[in-house]
């Protein structure tokens, strides 16, 4: 019955690698993010993507790319990945229209790379 | 563009002591405010928010916050912490009104309680 999931909860890969993590809400909200938190607990919003809008964080690479197969799903695929890409990825949703756009996380996707 | 300030990045208590976290944006219109707990290991999940009305909120687990429109502020209080309280904090806003869904984040701030 979990409310944002992703998957998967743990990754390692080696640099140079492309990997994607999924994330999907069951709670019927317009809006779905990505955050990137670092070790020091920093959490930056990495995207953003309502009705087919996508809102990205200009100081986001492109290798990392959202996709959104509809409004209950955004993945998030990386490319050629780096050292510095390190860090625990979470998804989230939101309801524009509602509760003030609270934010509903997901688990989190502990992302290391060697 | 709005900001977020947490001035106390680390606060170490011992239980039974009162906490008080300081939380202040920098926005010119009217703002939904927000309070995220993140246990270790674990997500973040909401701990009080404010939309309007009342400015002093209570939220789970004994937590209460106070908007200070005069001050953009909106700290976050507890009168006696407890050891299962050790948890990283973020304050968020994200403006009333306009359509806007990019939330703005604090940095944080590590709050440890010893038994």
């Amino acid at each position: 019955d979990t409310a944002v999931s992703q998957t998967p909860k743990y990754l390692v890969t080696q640099m140079g690698n492309d990997k994607s993590i999924k994330c999907e809400q069951n709670l019927g909200h317009d809006t779905m993010y990505w955050y990137k938190q670092d070790s020091k607990k920093f959490l930056k919003i990495m995207f953003s993507y309502n009705n087919k809008e996508l809102i990205i964080n200009e100081t986001v690479p492109n290798r990392f790319s959202p996709k959104s197969p509809d409004k209950a799903h955004l993945n998030l695929h990386i490319n050629s990945l780096e050292l510095g890409d390190s860090a625990v990825y979470f998804c989230a949703s939101s309801l524009i229209s509602g509760r003030g756009n609270e934010q509903f996380f997901g688990p989190g996707t502990r992302l290391t790379v060697l | 563009a709005q900001s977020v300030s947490q001035h106390n990045h680390h606060v170490i208590l011992s239980e039974a002591a009162s906490l008080e976290l300081g939380c202040n944006y920098s926005y010119g219109g009217t703002v939904n405010l927000f309070w995220y707990v993140q246990y270790p290991g674990q997500h973040l999940q909401l701990l009080l928010k404010y939309f309007s009305g009342d400015p002093l909120v209570k939220g789970i687990k004994g937590f209460e916050a106070e908007f200070i429109k005069s001050k953009f502020s909106f700290n976050l209080r507890k009168p006696s912490v407890q050891w299962s309280d050790t948890a990283e904090y973020f304050c968020a806003v994200n403006p009333h009104s306009g359509g806007s869904y990019i939330p703005t984040f604090g940095r944080g701030t590590s709050l440890i309680v010893h038994p």
